[in-house]
């Protein structure tokens, strides 16, 4: 059956340090997503790819990068670990009008 | 710019009671709209979406949420809810702009 993934679950790091976090999907889907969600705040968009070699920034780019190099995966990179950045990290995937899927999540705490 | 608000960050309710769970959007492009919800420690799950036709969208589980263009609302709406609908619920934009959430609390 067709999943998207991420890895790892679960990731404590420290300040400073940088940090990749992993999403693959193999729904062949054309856009993939990655989302913070923080108490309070719901989910927060930090970058959206339409496709290879295609991404965009979201609300919440600041500190974060990404590269789409092929369909299925869509790295998540913090270039210097800050506590603001203590969160949980949803990916997702969608095909273009169709229905998002999302991860199970990565909780990620910055020291 | 886009953006979705959920008026309530929490819900108590009794078992077999009705319930809704608002939201209202705001955009100056097209809308597509949708419900997701999240138990502990899971990812999302899309419960019911909005995209064009008929403003009264339903989902398999007893859900429905209708489209009002006019006050801006994608509310959801359940007429008897279950201990098991225990969880968050939240609203988006375009995929792009989620709500802060609603934690719908049933009680026995």
């Amino acid at each position: 059956d067709a999943e998207i993934t991420q890895s790892p679950r679960h990731k404590i790091t420290e300040t400073g340090r940088q940090v990749t976090l992993a999403c693959h999907q193999t729904w062949n889907h054309n856009n993939m997503f990655w989302y913070r969600q923080d108490l309070g705040h719901g989910l927060r968009l930090i970058h959206y790819s339409y496709g290879v070699q295609d991404t965009n920034k979201g609300e919440v780019s600041d500190g974060y990068s990404v590269s789409r190099s092929n369909t299925e995966d869509l790295p998540l990179t913090l270039e210097s670990a800050a506590s603001s950045q203590t969160s949980v990290y949803f990916c997702a995937s969608s095909e273009a009008g169709g229905t998002q899927f999302f991860g199970p999540g990565t909780r990620l705490t910055v020291l | 710019a886009q953006s979705v608000t959920q008026l309530d960050s929490q819900v108590p309710v009794f078992e077999e009671a009705p319930v809704e769970l608002r939201c209202n959007y705001s955009s100056s492009v097209s809308v597509y709209l949708f419900w997701y919800v999240q138990y502990p420690n899971q990812g999302l799950q899309l419960l019911l979406k909005y995209l064009s036709g008929s403003t009264l969208v339903e989902s398999i589980n007893g859900f429905e949420a209708e489209f009002n263009k006019s006050q801006t609302s994608f509310h959801l709406r359940k007429p008897s809810v279950h201990i098991s609908d225990t969880a968050e619920y939240f609203c988006a934009l375009n995929k792009l702009v989620f709500g802060a959430g609603t934690i719908l609390r049933v009680k026995s």
